[in-house]
């Protein structure tokens, strides 16, 4: 299995902040790497997919970059509604596996 | 836009069968672009994969569920469903279903979830 993970495990930041997080997987995955957002009690919510596109509706301040195996999402200037837990997910090999997650909340 | 529901028992006692079932709407689990998927998260952790199906025929699960697991799908209702065999605590979670893009796999539409709770 290829095993994710995830750096920090958590951030305290304000609003307005730039926010960068950091995916790493075990093996290289090209680019089949995706980005979830969740809210407490919701379900994930998708942001990013193939490490760098946006999915449809998701606010331009968030973006993704990487390749192989080190990835990143940043949040440009962080609004209140951005504090949430943060998973990548890799879907280059099957079982498809998620990483720890990253808890951003407020400092 | 596509809607996903799960439903089922959100008690299941250990050594039974927990049993899911995911109603979509507004898009066909048929349509042979598609996969469709259950993921788990128990109370407080993070995401597990469980398996998924697509209606290019085949199925597939996380090998660490070993032979527990059998999803299927029922075109004529659009649902899909979820079967765990000789559940213990270990399976208690918040269960989602979701839609499954095919172009790069991933999850693009996701259930609102629903908690199982393996007790007897």
């Amino acid at each position: 299995d290829i095993q994710m993970t995830q750096s920090p495990s958590s951030l305290s930041a304000s609003v307005g902040d730039r926010v960068t997080i950091t995916c790493r997987a075990s093996q290289s995955i090209s680019s089949y790497l995706n980005w979830y957002q969740q809210q407490p009690g919701k379900a994930p919510k998708l942001l990013i997919y193939a490490a760098s596109s946006l999915q449809s509706g998701v606010p331009s301040r968030f973006s993704g970059s990487g390749s192989g195996t080190d990835f990143t999402l940043t949040i440009g200037s962080l609004q209140p509604e951005d504090f949430a837990t943060y998973y990548c997910q890799q879907s280059h090999s099957i079982p498809f596996t998620f990483g720890p997650g990253t808890k951003v909340d407020i400092k | 836009q596509l809607q996903l529901q799960e439903s089922g028992p959100g008690l299941v006692k250990p050594s039974e069968t927990l049993s899911l079932t995911c109603t979509v709407s507004r898009d066909s689990i048929s349509r042979s672009s598609d996969c469709w998927g259950w993921i788990r998260q128990p109370p407080g952790k993070g995401l597990e994969w469980i398996g998924s199906i697509c209606y290019s025929g085949k199925t597939y699960h996380n090998p660490s569920l070993k032979s527990r697991v059998t999803i299927y799908g029922d075109t004529s209702k659009n649902q899909f469903s979820l079967k765990l065999t000789s559940v213990t605590a270990a399976d208690t979670a918040v269960y989602y279903c979701a839609r499954i893009f095919v172009d790069r796999y991933y999850f693009d539409y996701w259930g609102q979830g629903t908690l199982v709770t393996v007790s007897s």
